[in-house]
């Protein structure tokens, strides 16, 4: 099956900062998506982004199809950016089946 | 708060037992979506359901089964349960289908003992 690795495993930042998490992804991809799930629990859908460039606010998204990436960017990080960040993919097939990658644990301190 | 409830929010149970866990989706939703979360698989996809028909099957085990109500909530179905599916089940629903963004349940924390 398709393989999703995320980098880097662990990120801690000051508050304030940059950051860029990656995606890489073995195979081609129908779709992409960017989860984050807070240090409580609760899971969030960032983004659903196939291809190209999409923003919320702080947080932006690129994926790079066809070189089998995604990228995503969270600008001047808050406290509350803290937790793991998930990307999922779904390889070509017709039906919604995500293969999730192991995440990227953020730590925004004040 | 998303709008999606889930119950029981913490379940324990011995090994072979059976148990079901519950999902009402945000009002409008059509889709629900049932995902597994544990620290050895990960977040995993386990089935999704569009106004009542199954839409899509992940990686859920035979010995699970789920449906979706006339009413649109859900219901997962565990049985024989092992020592491996101790896990935290989440539960998600969009207005159509996956393209659409998903809003999660708080999860239920299964145990099994």
């Amino acid at each position: 099956g398709i393989q999703v690795e995320q980098s880097p495993p662990d990120l801690i930042l000051q508050e304030g900062a940059n950051s860029t998490l990656r995606c890489n992804f073995s195979d081609s991809v129908n779709n992409l998506q960017w989860f984050h799930q807070n240090p409580w629990g609760q899971l969030i859908n960032l983004f659903y982004i196939p291809s190209g460039t999409k923003q919320n606010g702080r947080l932006s998204a690129t994926t790079v199809a066809t070189e089998r990436y995604s990228l995503l960017y969270i600008s001047s990080s808050q406290t509350t950016d803290s937790g793991v960040y998930f990307c999922a993919v779904e390889t070509p097939g017709g039906s919604y089946i995500p293969t999730f990658g192991r995440g990227t644990s953020l730590i925004v301190h004040p | 708060d998303s709008g999606v409830t889930q119950t029981p929010k913490h379940l324990i149970t011995a090994t072979g037992q059976r148990v079901t866990l519950r999902c009402s989706p945000r009002s409008g939703d059509l889709s629900v979506y049932w995902y597994q979360q544990s620290l050895d698989q990960g977040l995993q996809f386990l089935i999704q359901y569009y106004n009542g028909e199954e839409r899509a099957k992940g990686n859920i085990l035979e010995r699970f089964s789920a449906q979706q109500f006339p009413d649109l909530h859900s219901e997962l179905n565990l049985s024989s349960l092992e020592l491996g599916d101790s896990a935290l089940y989440f539960c998600a629903s969009s207005v159509g289908d996956w393209t659409d963004t998903q809003y999660f349940g708080p999860g239920t924390r299964l145990t099994v003992l």
